[in-house]
């Protein structure tokens, strides 16, 4: 079973709308999660970190937040622009030295934005 | 170079042929690893190096996978005898963080990745 769960699989919004995508995760304890933006046909690109202690980073429009206790974390783009179309991705870290490198990903929530 | 750089960017090999995918790490990046990626699915662990060493292999899904990094810099994935189930993308990431307990959250970053078809 996947220890990085997202949600929706897909959304699609409206030029300037704001969204907000979800990450459910099971991986303990806890190191670190991270949110990648992936392009069609990219790499994946880091938008932001945040350790077990942290409950909010921000990064330009996006601002990510967690709550470590409940084993939640969110994605908010604010003034949505079409150049944020893509898959958005969850990343989350075990904190012993057997999940160093095995990060657990989610599937992505694929972020359509229409003019 | 300023970026994990992959190539080739995109093989298409025969079912039968080898392989061998090429990722240059971020200059002095301790850690590396290699994901694979199939279409519409997040990437999934395949290896991860420290320096030379090859400290996790786990996530190889058969011994037609192979892996080195002699030097601690560039390092290859080799896929013999492809199969059409092995067409996917295969990602390649270095850190600067030297293992261990990853408490400090450093940047993992991500090359383009290297598009292998199999036909």
């Amino acid at each position: 079973k996947n220890q990085v769960e997202q949600s929706p699989q897909s959304l699609i919004i409206l030029e300037g709308k704001n969204c907000t995508l979800q990450c459910n995760y099971t991986v303990s304890p806890f190191s670190n999660l991270r949110w990648y933006k992936q392009d069609t046909g990219r790499g994946p690109v880091s938008l932001t970190i945040m350790t077990f202690s942290e409950n909010t980073k921000s990064n330009g429009r996006y601002t990510a937040t967690l709550d470590a206790d409940t084993k939640q974390s969110s994605l908010h783009i604010t003034a949505s622009q079409l150049s944020d179309s893509a898959s958005y991705i969850c990343v989350v870290s075990g904190r012993t030295t057997d999940s160093w490198g095995k990060f657990q990903f989610g599937a992505g929530t694929q972020v359509v934005v229409t003019p | 170079g300023a970026g994990v750089s992959q190539s080739p960017r995109y093989k298409v090999a025969k079912r039968g042929q080898d392989v061998a995918l090429r990722c240059d790490p971020i200059s002095g990046h301790v850690s590396l690893f290699w994901y694979q990626q199939a279409l519409g699915q997040g990437p999934e662990f395949l290896t991860y190096f420290q320096n030379e060493a090859q400290l996790d292999k786990s996530g190889l899904p058969s011994d037609r996978f192979f892996a080195e990094r002699p030097e601690g810099s560039v390092s290859t994935l080799k896929i013999q005898r492809t199969q059409q189930e092995d067409s996917a993308v295969y990602l390649c990431a270095s850190s600067q963080d030297r293992g261990g307990i990853p408490l400090s959250g450093n940047t993992i970053y991500f090359g383009e990745g290297s598009w292998l078809t199999v036909v």
